[in-house]
């Protein structure tokens, strides 16, 4: 499978635990985004990497919120003390550096915080 | 102001009909534009590009009015198989971060 893979790609936990998922991207595609749908709505950016440097973060990303990409190829992003309101699908999605190339997206991380 | 509205829907067709959607985006330096399609509970898949000139995939043409801001997915001749949610997507030209519209949902009805 040469597509954006995510894992877990379901999680339930209480609230107050920590939550950590990973997305693997497309292997030549050095740009990756993850983002946060809620039902009804479309996703919302969250964080942006090019390589392993974070460039863009969204004011959406409380002091809660943490994503990683050490060698430039998979990432994480964890939840700490997580909230109800954190429940949600999780995407995550890539590119490669070609201008008007658009993004790829993975199956999702379906979050269900109790 | 959101950077992107689009009408929620649903927009119930028969087979057979062409239906169009709309979708309005507030910066002006919106560069790069997009439709994407999303079935229940999956990923978000790229439906076609928005070029200036306008252009056509199949049945499916998208346009772009600079002017007003705003970019038009027009479905002909719609498949059961088109019942979605039509996503908006523009981005400032940077890439750096997408902007998606809440979508729009088609159900389309034999």
């Amino acid at each position: 499978d040469t597509g954006v893979s995510q894992d877990p790609r379901h999680k339930i936990t209480k609230r107050g635990q920590n939550v950590t998922f990973r997305c693997d991207p497309i292997s030549e595609h050095n740009r990756l985004y993850w983002y946060r749908q809620t039902l009804g709505q479309g996703p919302e950016f969250l964080t942006y990497f090019q390589n392993e440097a974070q460039l863009e973060k969204s004011r959406l990303l409380s002091d809660r919120f943490s994503a990683e990409r050490p060698k430039g190829s998979f990432s994480t992003l964890e939840i700490q003390r997580t909230e109800q309101g954190d429940s949600a699908m999780y995407l995550c999605a890539s590119r490669d550096g070609t201008p008007q190339e658009t993004q790829y997206f993975g199956p999702g991380t379906r979050l269900l915080v109790l | 102001r959101k950077e992107v509205e689009q009408d929620p829907g649903p927009f119930n067709v028969p087979e057979g009909a062409t239906v169009a959607f709309n979708c309005t985006y507030s910066n002006s330096a919106s560069q790069s534009f997009f439709w994407y399609r999303q079935d229940c509970r999956k990923e978000p898949k790229l439906l076609m590009s928005v070029y200036s000139s306008g252009n056509e995939d199949g049945r499916f043409t998208a346009q772009l009015n600079r002017a007003s801001q705003y970019i038009s997915l027009l479905i002909r001749d719609s498949k059961l198989s088109d019942s979605a949610t039509y996503l908006c997507v523009v981005n400032r030209g940077n890439f750096n971060k997408f902007y998606f519209g809440s979508g729009t949902k088609l159900n389309v009805k034999p």
